[in-house]
């Protein structure tokens, strides 16, 4: 069984500065996703950003960029130039390639200060 | 495509009625997920169906609870009776197996039993 979990359950950063948002798994697969979802008060669930297991390469968006380190099986979400409109509840996930279903940590609440 | 949708977006109901909530996954689309979101609980996998069929229940927290898939582009959980502690955010969810995709979630049912 898969776990994914997150230890931070709350976060705050000034506007235009930069924050990391932490997440490990555990898994005994070798080809997997991994997946950073962010939920504001409206509650819509929204991807952020993705990430192939077996790409070396840190996925990046925009002002989002992962950290992903497959030996130690970590994957950080760092936000730069905080938004006020990045506030929101984030989940990072993770996803077995053949199964299709997606194993959610618990969340950290980021709030962006301005 | 119009997303994942679901219906109600709220439901207030008694304790001891019937609550069906319906979920319409994205076309094409062959796996399908109901969650529940509490505050206590965070994101929970109640159920997991790969072409129409159920491969993962063991999130369903009693027999309360059932949840159907009778063709692949409808499914709904259904709880009776309903208690107040089955107040929470519904989510459905639907991917597609195998393939490099996220997980696309509905708008969510926010349901209040009282």
């Amino acid at each position: 069984a898969q776990t994914v979990t997150q230890s931070q359950p709350e976060m705050s950063v000034q506007e235009a500065e930069t924050v990391t948002l932490s997440c490990t798994y555990d898994t005994s697969e070798s080809n997997y996703y991994l997946f950073w979802y962010k939920q504001p008060p409206s509650r819509q669930m929204i991807l952020v950003i993705r990430q192939e297991a077996y790409k070396q390469q840190n996925a990046t968006e925009n002002r989002f960029s992962v950290n992903f380190q497959k030996a130690a099986k970590s994957f950080s979400l760092k936000i730069s130039d905080s938004q006020l409109g990045d506030t929101a509840m984030y989940f990072c996930a993770f996803m077995t390639s053949n199964a299709g279903k997606s194993t959610f940590g618990d969340g950290t609440t980021l709030t962006v200060k301005p | 495509d119009a997303g994942v949708i679901q219906s109600p977006r709220h439901e207030v109901t008694e304790m001891g009625q019937e609550v069906t909530l319906r979920c319409k996954p994205i076309s094409g689309h062959n796996s399908l997920f109901w969650y529940r979101q509490t505050m206590m609980r965070g994101l929970e996998l109640l159920i997991y169906f790969n072409n129409n069929v159920p491969i993962d229940d063991s999130g369903m927290p009693e027999d309360r609870f059932s949840a159907k898939m009778p063709n692949a582009s409808f499914s709904t959980l259904k709880i009776q009776p309903s208690e107040p502690r089955d107040s929470a955010v519904y989510f459905c969810a639907s991917s597609v197996t195998g393939g490099w995709t996220e997980a696309f979630f509905g708008q969510g049912t926010r349901l209040t039993v009282v």
